[in-house]
């Protein structure tokens, strides 16, 4: 089945290690996003990319980058993982923007991150 | 800015129940709303997805509705299970001249009792 995959689902980090999240696609979807989700709290998008091109939040921290090497994969880096990044991270795919985007975004199960 | 609220924040129904959540936005500008279903620890399903030219969406035992102009959509469960317990989220997609963002509300936590 098409999906999106989130590797680990666990990862558990030191205080300012840095630690990369995976995530691949098999949809071929244009657009990737990476959202950060906190306890009882709504999803957060941190940014996404349009193929190549990287969108950042406006108040996503600059603790946080993201890479696309190819189509299917996309990686969420935290340089300097603090207690307050701990959450769990989701991972999304959509066909494109605006218009293109009418089936909606699928989302990974997720992965859930542990700063220690 | 879009804003999504969700309400009530937690219920808790019997078994065999009809009941609704409400979604609510504040910026009528969208392009399409959708529902998802998050369990404990897990990522999110989508549930239902309505157009902005569309009123309601189903699937199943679920009902979505969308009124654009009063900016309110709800979900409706027909007979409840107690596997239908979990987080339910709306979130909207603007319309927007770059990116695409879903802006979403805080959830409803639902469950269901045997």
């Amino acid at each position: 089945d098409a999906m999106v995959i989130q590797n680990p689902r666990y990862q558990v980090t030191q205080f300012g290690k840095p630690v990369t999240l995976s995530c691949s696609q098999t949809l071929n979807h244009n657009v990737m996003y990476w959202y950060q989700q906190k306890s009882s709290q709504a999803p957060k998008l941190l940014f996404h990319y349009y193929d190549k091109d990287f969108n950042n939040e406006a108040d996503t921290p600059d603790n946080f980058q993201s890479r696309r090497p190819n189509t299917s994969f996309c990686f969420l880096d935290i340089r300097s993982p603090g207690l307050g990044d701990a959450a769990m991270y989701l991972c999304a795919t959509s066909r494109g923007t605006g218009r293109l985007a009418g089936d909606g975004q699928y989302f990974g199960p997720g992965t859930r991150l542990t700063v220690t | 800015k879009q804003e999504v609220t969700q309400i009530p924040a937690a219920l808790s129904v019997p078994e065999g129940e009809n009941l609704v959540l409400n979604c609510s936005f504040t910026d009528s500008a969208i392009y399409n709303l959708q529902w998802f279903r998050q369990d404990p620890g897990k990522g999110l399903t989508s549930l239902l997805l309505i157009q902005s030219s569309q009123r309601e969406q189903t699937s199943g035992r679920l009902n979505a509705s969308l009124d654009k102009s009063s900016g309110r959509s709800t979900l409706y469960i027909a007979a409840s299970q107690p596997g239908d317990s979990a987080t339910y989220l709306c979130a909207v997609r603007r319309r927007e001249t770059s990116g695409s963002r879903l802006t979403f509300g805080e959830g409803t936590q639902l469950t269901v009792n045997p």
